[in-house]
C-alpha cells in the first residue's frame, strides 16, 4: 500500500518550453502533497506544499509563477515548469501524505529527472 | 527553525561489517525523526521513524536507530551490512504539529565486497 507514482520518469526539453510532471497517489487519498528538488549529490529541498483544492504554499526563494502546482484531486498533483531553462535541470520528487492515519509519514514518488537543453 | 546535520558525506564499509551513520539535529521544539534510503535514480523509502516512546527504533532491512534527546542525535546502525545496502541515506526531522520535512545532506554508504 501507499504507492506514489510520477510521470514521466525522465524528460528532456528545449529551453523556453514548459514541462508538466504528474504525481499520483495510487492506493490512498493524499490530503497533502509535497514537491522537492534534488541537485546531484545533494539533499532534497522542499519547493512547495499543496493541499487538495487550495493554492500551494511555496518555500522562500521558489518562484511560484515559474513552478506552477495544481492539486486538483485527492490523488493527483501536477508541477509545471514554465519557460524552462538549463538551470532548472534537476531531479524532482513528490511525496504525499494522508491524514487518515497517525503515521506522520510521507510517501515518496520515484522522481522525475528533467534535463533542459 | 530545524536543521539536520549528517557529518559523514561518504562511509565505505566492508561487507558483513557493522556501520553507524550519524545524524544530529537542532530544534527549539519537539520533533519527529526519520531515516530514508535512496537508491540510484529512485525516490526515497522510509527505513524507520521515531515519534515517541522507546528511544530504540527498529526499521526495515535490519536497520535500527536510537534517539538521544540530550545529545540531539538519531544515529542509524546496522550490525552487518550487505552489498545491497549501498545507497544514499537521509536523516530528516519534522516539527510536531507541522508537515514539512527537513532533510540532512545525506550519507553515501558504499559496501565493499
Amino acid at each position: 500500500g501507499a504507492v506514489v507514482s510520477q510521470h514521466p520518469s525522465w524528460v528532456i526539453c528545449k529551453s523556453g518550453t514548459s514541462v508538466k510532471i504528474e504525481c499520483r497517489s495510487l492506493d490512498f487519498q493524499a490530503t497533502t502533497m509535497f514537491w522537492y528538488r534534488q541537485f546531484p549529490k545533494q539533499s532534497l529541498m522542499l519547493m512547495a506544499t499543496s493541499n487538495e483544492g487550495s493554492k500551494a504554499t511555496y518555500e522562500q526563494g521558489v518562484e511560484k509563477d515559474k513552478f506552477l502546482i495544481n492539486h486538483a484531486s485527492l490523488t493527483l498533483s501536477t508541477l509545471t515548469v514554465t519557460s524552462a531553462h538549463p538551470e532548472d535541470s534537476s531531479f524532482y520528487i513528490c511525496s504525499a501524505e494522508t491524514r487518515s492515519t497517525v503515521s506522520y509519514e510521507q510517501y515518496f514518488g520515484p522522481g522525475t529527472r528533467l534535463t533542459v537543453t | 527553525a530545524q536543521s539536520v546535520t549528517q557529518l559523514d558525506s561518504q562511509v565505505p564499509v566492508f561487507e558483513e561489517a557493522p556501520v553507524e551513520l550519524r545524524c544530529n539535529y537542532s530544534s527549539s521544539v519537539s520533533v519527529y525523526l526519520f531515516w530514508y534510503v535512496q537508491y540510484p535514480n529512485q525516490g526515497l523509502q522510509l527505513l524507520l521513524k521515531y515519534l515517541s516512546g522507546s528511544t530504540l527504533v527498529k526499521g526495515i532491512n535490519g536497520f535500527e536507530a536510537e534517539f538521544n534527546k540530550s545529545q540531539t542525535s538519531f544515529h542509524l546502525r546496522k550490525p552487518s551490512v550487505h552489498i545491497s545496502d549501498t545507497a544514499e541515506y537521509f536523516c530528516a526531522v519534522r516539527k510536531t504539529g507541522a508537515n514539512n520535512l527537513f532533510f540532512g545532506t545525506g550519507t553515501r554508504l558504499t559496501v565493499i565486497p
